[in-house]
């Protein structure tokens, strides 16, 4: 089926950096999704966006929509040690049903 | 209790049990999902209920069986699986399986840990 590219695939950062990563898809998109999973948890949903070139953001997070509708970034500014986890993108491209496609994640782990 | 309900947490079975996973939502959502979670893999979305009618089956084996008796629960059967079927086993609701807007992300539970031996 069809799949997202989400990278990096895992990244070990300092305590307060800053953190990206982004999800590119083959396909045109209408719906972008970021979700964080904790160890031992389900994903949570962090930021849902609509419409192409919308920028949301939720407290240090920051989410954009792509302007080619094909790809979503997400950011974290000054990461603290709540923050490890994997985040996922997930999205609807405009030609499949109601099912949601997913990345691959991307395991954010901070250095002590 | 709130959200969605997922047990057991973790569950250890042989090639030849029969177990099942038991997933309720007291979200008043209409719509509910299984997921499996393989590591370093997207989420592979199993079955999907809408209003108690199953709408999706992703190819998945017959050794597994859903069931959903009413809106809020949704359970998963499991029998004669095998080592690879060993993976996070995630429910997840939503309001219905339309695009509107409310739809736009699911609630997941906190998954069944699944090890086959």
């Amino acid at each position: 089926g069809q799949q997202l590219n989400q990278s990096p695939q895992s990244m070990f950062i300092q305590e307060g950096e800053d953190v990206s990563m982004n999800c590119t898809s083959s396909s045109i998109f209408n719906t972008w999704l970021w979700y964080k999973q904790d160890p031992g948890e389900g994903p949570v949903l962090l930021i849902a966006l609509y419409k192409a070139g919308e920028l949301t953001s939720n407290g240090r997070l920051t989410a954009q929509f792509g302007i080619t509708r094909k790809d979503s970034f997400l950011n974290i500014s000054a990461s603290i040690p709540s923050d490890v986890g994997i985040y996922f993108c997930a999205g609807r491209s405009t030609d499949s049903n109601y099912q949601l496609i997913w990345g691959a994640g991307t395991k954010l782990i901070i250095k002590p | 209790e709130t959200g969605v309900t997922q047990t057991p947490r973790h569950l250890v079975m042989g090639m030849t049990n029969k177990k099942s996973l038991k997933c309720e939502q007291h979200l008043g959502h209409n719509a509910m999902y299984w997921y499996k979670q393989s590591a370093k893999k997207p989420l592979e979305l199993m079955f999907v209920y809408n209003f108690k009618e199953q709408t999706e089956n992703n190819s998945v084996p017959s050794r597994f069986s859903p069931e959903c008796p009413n809106s809020s629960h949704l359970f998963l059967h499991l029998h004669t699986l095998q080592p690879e079927d060993s993976a996070l086993y995630l429910c997840a609701s939503s309001q219905d399986i339309n695009r509107g807007p409310s739809n736009y992300g699911y609630t997941f539970g906190s998954g069944t840990r699944l090890t086959v031996v």
